[in-house]
């Protein structure tokens, strides 16, 4: 089973400012498995990105994804209030589905 | 638009069996996996299994003796039933539809992912 942690657990930041998560797997995945999830307080998740680097439906392009093999990187280029909220990553392969454990993204 | 509704008890008695329905409006079964997710409260997520509109399955491991998933598209609904619950399953239940996605060009295939998801259902175990 792949294995996800992210770092870190919760960032601080000011609106405007330029926030960058990381997201790293127990073993080499491709990029077609990785996505990014944004909870905001008491909503579902919403997908962000998908394939790694390619933003879902209606999302915004401060949103960017990078990375391959096992370290992944989500980027906010300049927080707006509405992005103040926890972001998972995810691996979906044929064998199953895992989540890292979140990074919470406050205000400062 | 495709929209998901979980419907269900909101509280559980221990050694029960949870029992959850997801119902799908705006568009087709066919051709998706369907999946429920669950979250602890102040947790993070938790996968808990998929079904195909055939009714193929998988589950996540750790959850594997306890779940049967299962889905009735002439009703666009799917379905979860979770036996033997304890306090350690009070949870947020989401259902999600998993989209096929292509790149740009359209021919790609680029993987699967969680792309609608329902509002949740706080499900409480307790006596």
């Amino acid at each position: 089973e792949i294995v996800l942690t992210q770092s870190p657990g919760t960032l601080s930041l000011s609106p405007g400012d330029r926030a960058t998560l990381s997201c790293r797997a127990s073993q080499s995945v491709s990029t077609t498995s990785l996505a990014w999830f944004q909870q905001r307080p008491g909503q579902a998740p919403r997908l962000l990105i998908y394939g790694a680097s390619s933003r879902a439906t209606g999302i915004p392009d401060r949103f960017s994804g990078s990375g391959s093999g096992t370290d992944f990187t989500l980027t906010i280029s300049r927080l707006e209030p509405e992005d103040f909220a926890v972001y998972y990553c995810q691996h979906y392969d044929t064998s199953g589905v895992t989540f890292g454990p979140g990074t919470k993204v406050d205000i400062k | 638009q495709v929209q998901l509704q979980e419907s269900g008890p909101g509280l559980v008695k221990p050694s029960e069996t949870l029992s959850l329905t997801c119902n799908v409006s705006g568009g087709s079964m066919r051709s998706y996996y369907w999946t429920w997710i669950r979250q602890s409260p102040g947790k993070g997520l938790e996968w808990i299994g998929y079904v195909y509109y055939s009714g193929s399955t998988n589950y996540n491991p750790s959850l594997k003796s306890r779940v049967t998933i299962s889905v009735d598209t002439s009703k666009s609904q799917f379905s979860l039933k979770l036996s033997s619950v304890t306090a350690a399953d009070t949870a947020v239940y989401y259902c999600a539809r998993i989209g096929d996605y292509f790149d740009s060009s359209g021919f790609n295939y680029v993987g699967r992912y969680f792309d609608y998801w329902g509002q949740g259902i706080l499900v409480t175990v307790s006596s």
